[in-house]
């Protein structure tokens, strides 16, 4: 069964450092996102993308995150100067409708 | 504003009852609501959605209700077992094009051998 996949599993930064989220969302499916859980809180939507730009996004999507797809298998969540409120379970998902499939997720921990 | 809420925060149940997980919603114009499991370490899992033009919809030992006029959302799970253990979601699309799900807090269904 296609799932969505996301690297690393786990990823330690210093405040500041740029990070970059990398994501392979199901091979057919055209719409993708981002969204991010703090530990113990709601999972919280960044980023819509489709048509190779964004569609919409939160206003926690600002100037310091990016959303990138490379080619045509990757989907790349980057943040410029990480903060120690980043820290958080960061999850790539993708769909062709309704129904969004989601990644296992990448650990953020900002230091 | 939009919210998406659960009424219990924890559940604990005997294995092979059934257990029935809430969700209130205050979105009125949303068209489409989803419910996922989450196991520890993972993302969340699809388990079965609704559209605003149904109230019932069945799966394989899942069933959710949606009643529109309370604004009221509910996962009846079938003869639970261990490997329902997980926390659950409730998720709603608002109708106003936007792509982006709104996800309640999370309910944690904890079954007991």
């Amino acid at each position: 069964e296609p799932e969505v996949t996301q690297t690393p599993s786990h990823q330690v930064t210093q405040m500041g450092q740029e990070v970059i989220l990398r994501c392979v969302p199901i091979s057919n499916h055209l719409y993708f996102y981002w969204y991010r859980q703090i530990l113990g809180q709601k999972v919280e939507f960044l980023v819509s993308f489709y048509n190779n730009e964004i569609s919409e996004k939160s206003e926690i999507f600002d100037d310091q995150f990016s959303v990138e797809r490379p080619d045509g298998s990757n989907f790349t969540l980057k943040i410029r100067s990480t903060k120690l409120e980043d820290s958080a379970m960061y999850f790539c998902a993708s769909s062709n409708r309704d129904e969004q499939y989601f990644g296992p997720g990448t650990r953020l921990t900002v230091t | 504003g939009e919210s998406v809420g659960l009424h219990l925060p924890t559940l604990s149940v005997q294995e092979g009852d059934n257990s029935i997980i809430n969700c209130a919603y205050s979105n009125s114009a949303s068209d489409y609501f989803i419910w996922y499991k989450q196991e520890s370490g993972k993302g969340p899992q699809f388990i079965i959605d609704i559209r605003s033009n149904m109230d019932k919809r069945q799966g394989q030992r899942v069933t959710v209700l949606l009643n529109k006029t309370v604004k009221h959302l509910s996962l009846q799970i079938a003869a639970t077992q261990p490997g329902d253990s997980a926390v659950y979601f409730c998720a709603e699309k608002p109708l106003d094009g936007s792509e982006k799900l709104v996800f309640g807090k999370g309910m944690k269904l904890t079954v007991n051998p």
